[in-house]
């Protein structure tokens, strides 16, 4: 079984600054894929940025990177220059190899104020 | 491309009632995923398609809930005798098939539920 933790609370962001959110993830299986989902207000969930237990280097998509830690279990999602509609909660996911199924932690709330 | 769509985006209903909800998702997807999200909490996996055919449900999928997915298009979820504890947002997304773990879902805004 798979298990994420994200236990930041809310979190107010000056808008251009960069912010960083905590992942944590918990597997006995060497092999596995871990996601950063937003969800604004609207509902629904937009993917962000993937990074592979087998990948070397730190995924990065545009603002977006990923701090991949892997022997602290560790995948935090840094936004650069964050913009106010990044305002949103942001589930961090995990998925085994040869699993259908996205594991997902709690959340963690990001308001970005001017 | 339109995107995933669900409807309704919100439903009221009283407890012990039928419920359905539809999925549209992004035409040439041959993948489905049934998700719901309680308040304060991410999305739990429910059960997940390849064309029309339904390969893994989640235990959280009682015997009150069945989807189907005729013709490998849309889903419908629909939960039978309502109970309060079904109150959730109901996601959907769909994917096209490829190497996984990588798979990219893509979300619809959901199905609100509340259960009076």
């Amino acid at each position: 079984a798979q298990k994420i933790t994200q236990t930041q609370p809310g979190m107010f962001v000056q808008e251009k600054e960069a912010v960083t959110l905590d992942c944590t993830y918990d597997t006995s299986d060497p092999s596995y894929g871990l996601f950063w989902y937003k969800q604004p207000s609207s509902g629904e969930m937009i993917f962000l940025i993937y990074q592979g237990s087998y990948d070397q280097q730190n995924a990065t998509e545009g603002r977006y990177s990923l701090n991949f830690q892997k022997a602290r279990k560790s995948a935090n999602l840094v936004i650069s220059a964050s913009q106010l509609g990044d305002s949103a909660m942001y589930f961090c996911a995990m998925r085994l190899y040869g699993n259908n199924r996205l594991a997902f932690g709690k959340g963690n709330q990001v308001v970005v104020i001017p | 491309d339109t995107g995933v769509s669900q409807n309704p985006r919100h439903k009221i209903t009283k407890r012990g009632q039928n419920v359905t909800f539809r999925c549209d998702p992004i035409s040439e997807h041959n993948r489905l995923y049934w998700y719901r999200q309680t308040l304060g909490q991410g999305p739990e996996f429910l059960t997940y398609f390849q064309n029309e055919a339904q390969l893994e449900k989640s235990r959280l999928l009682s015997d009150r809930f069945s989807a189907e997915r005729p013709k490998g298009s849309f889903s419908t979820l629909e939960i039978q005798r309502t109970e309060q504890g079904d109150s959730a947002m109901y996601l959907c997304a769909s994917s096209l098939q490829q190497t996984v773990p990588n798979e990219k879902l893509f979300f619809g805004s959901g199905t609100q539920l509340s259960v009076l």
